[in-house]
């Protein structure tokens, strides 16, 4: 079947490195996104992975293997304003738009 | 610029009423979706339009009917809800061309109370 795990919540301090963690089980792979959604506002599109290894963008980054079905955002030099749920989402076949969305991680930032 | 609208942010309903939400995207982008957001769920996805053209619905019930008619509006007909309906309900759109890390970008979303 198909299983997006992302751990439910996360708290870290301004100015750390957290880690958040997303495996999957999917019957395909076409890529897997990275978005953030702030209490009572959209999603927003942070990162895109299809190749193994590291993407970065700014204080950002994101990882995966394909082999291991494992991805990971990694947020450096944390913002009060990075407080929000992260979103772990996979796209299974190439000329299909539906993605398949883990529940989201909710990260509290603290001063 | 707000690429993707929607109205209204807010909607308390009862089981027999009738309403509707709206959603324009501003993007020239040709695919519109309506996910549902529930609480310790993860985003549904109800249905997806490509160029006005239904091309997936994902086993939703009747009493919830949409409409594309063209590719920058999107309306999601609500009829005889039921209180676990409530939700909230995400507008998004994507560029139609087969690339492959096209991203969705997602209206504000209206929280939806069916009481």
């Amino acid at each position: 079947g198909q299983n997006i795990d992302q751990p439910t919540e996360m708290t870290a301090t301004e100015g750390a490195i957290v880690q958040i963690n997303c495996t999957y089980q999917t019957s395909g792979f076409n890529g897997l996104f990275w978005y953030q959604q702030h209490a009572g506002e959209a999603p927003t599109f942070l990162s895109y992975n299809v190749l193994d290894g590291l993407e970065e963008k700014g204080r950002f980054s994101s990882f995966l293997s394909r082999s291991k079905g494992y991805s990971y955002l990694l947020l450096k030099e944390l913002q009060m304003k990075d407080s929000a749920s992260y979103l772990c989402a996979v796209r299974e076949g190439g000329n299909n738009r539906k993605l398949i969305w883990g529940l989201g991680t909710s990260l509290a930032v603290n001063p | 610029e707000t690429g993707v609208t929607q109205t209204p942010r807010h909607l308390v309903m009862g089981m027999t009423n009738k309403k509707s939400l709206k959603c324009e995207q501003h993007l020239g982008h040709n695919a519109m979706y309506w996910y549902k957001q529930s609480a310790k769920k993860p985003l549904e996805l109800m249905f997806v339009y490509n160029f006005k053209e239904q091309t997936e619905n994902n086993s939703v019930p009747s009493r919830f009917s949409p409409e594309c008619p063209n590719s920058s509006h999107l309306f999601l007909h609500l009829h005889t809800l039921q209180p676990e309906d409530s939700a909230l309900y995400l507008c998004a759109s994507s560029p139609s061309r087969q690339g492959p890390s096209y991203e969705q970008y997602f209206g504000p979303g209206t929280r939806l109370t069916v009481t």
